[in-house]
């Protein structure tokens, strides 16, 4: 069956503490990988989409990267307000999101 | 751009109430729209897509005649939580896509509360 595993489930890091969270994935015939910020009471934000192995995207602080059975997303020296539920997706004839990786980045 | 906006953000209504919800996108048509629920600390479950002007296709164990989804234009879906109980209450969010391998614009989300 189809798999979407982000680990860890939940993350606490001082602020400038950089880190990685993980995505793998069992889906075979990958169309796409998304990584979403989700805050409390909102809906999924669009940060990244990956579409092939070796692929890297950059945003601020955020940087998404793919391999054939996971993706990361590394948090380079991060802030209080990139406390939030990071959430992958993964495409293939429909899209599977992962639990989440609740981040909380302390002052 | 790809903004989408749902309403109403909130609900609290009695036992046995319909309620509707609505999913536009602003600036931007939408080929498919979806539907999730999610329940708290836990990651979306899709409940169905739609696609303009056709049936939705809801996933298994997802009750049709419960939940019922209009996608009348490229920018507009509804689901209305048909005689809605306590169990019900959730967050609903809805996405909008513009194509294959697009990624998903997500509303806000409604949190819907059941008495």
């Amino acid at each position: 069956e189809d798999q979407v595993t982000q680990s860890p489930e939940a993350l606490r890091l001082q602020e400038g503490e950089s880190s990685s969270l993980n995505c793998s994935y069992t889906v075979s015939g990958l169309r796409g990988l998304f990584w979403y910020r989700q805050d409390p009471g909102k809906g999924p934000e669009f940060l990244f989409t990956l579409y092939s192995a070796g692929e890297e995207k950059e945003k601020e602080r955020l940087k998404a990267t793919l391999t054939k059975k996971e993706s990361f997303l590394h948090i380079t020296a991060p802030k209080p307000e990139d406390s939030a539920t990071y959430l992958c997706a993964v495409q293939q004839n429909d899209m599977r999101f992962g639990a989440g990786t609740r981040l909380t980045v302390k002052p | 751009g790809a903004v989408v906006s749902q309403h109403p953000s909130w609900v609290i209504c009695k036992s046995g109430t319909s309620v509707k919800i609505e999913c536009r996108s602003l600036d931007f048509q939408a080929t498919t729209m979806f539907w999730y629920r999610q329940f708290p600390k836990q990651s979306l479950m899709l409940m169905a897509t739609s696609n303009e002007g056709s049936k939705a296709t809801y996933e298994q164990g997802v009750e049709k005649d419960k939940f019922l989804i209009n996608h009348a234009s490229l920018t507009l879906s509804t689901l209305t939580v048909t005689s809605a109980h306590p169990e019900d209450s959730s967050f609903y969010i809805c996405s909008a896509v513009t194509g294959l391998r697009q990624p998903q614009h997500f509303g806000d989300g409604t949190r819907l509360s059941i008495l």
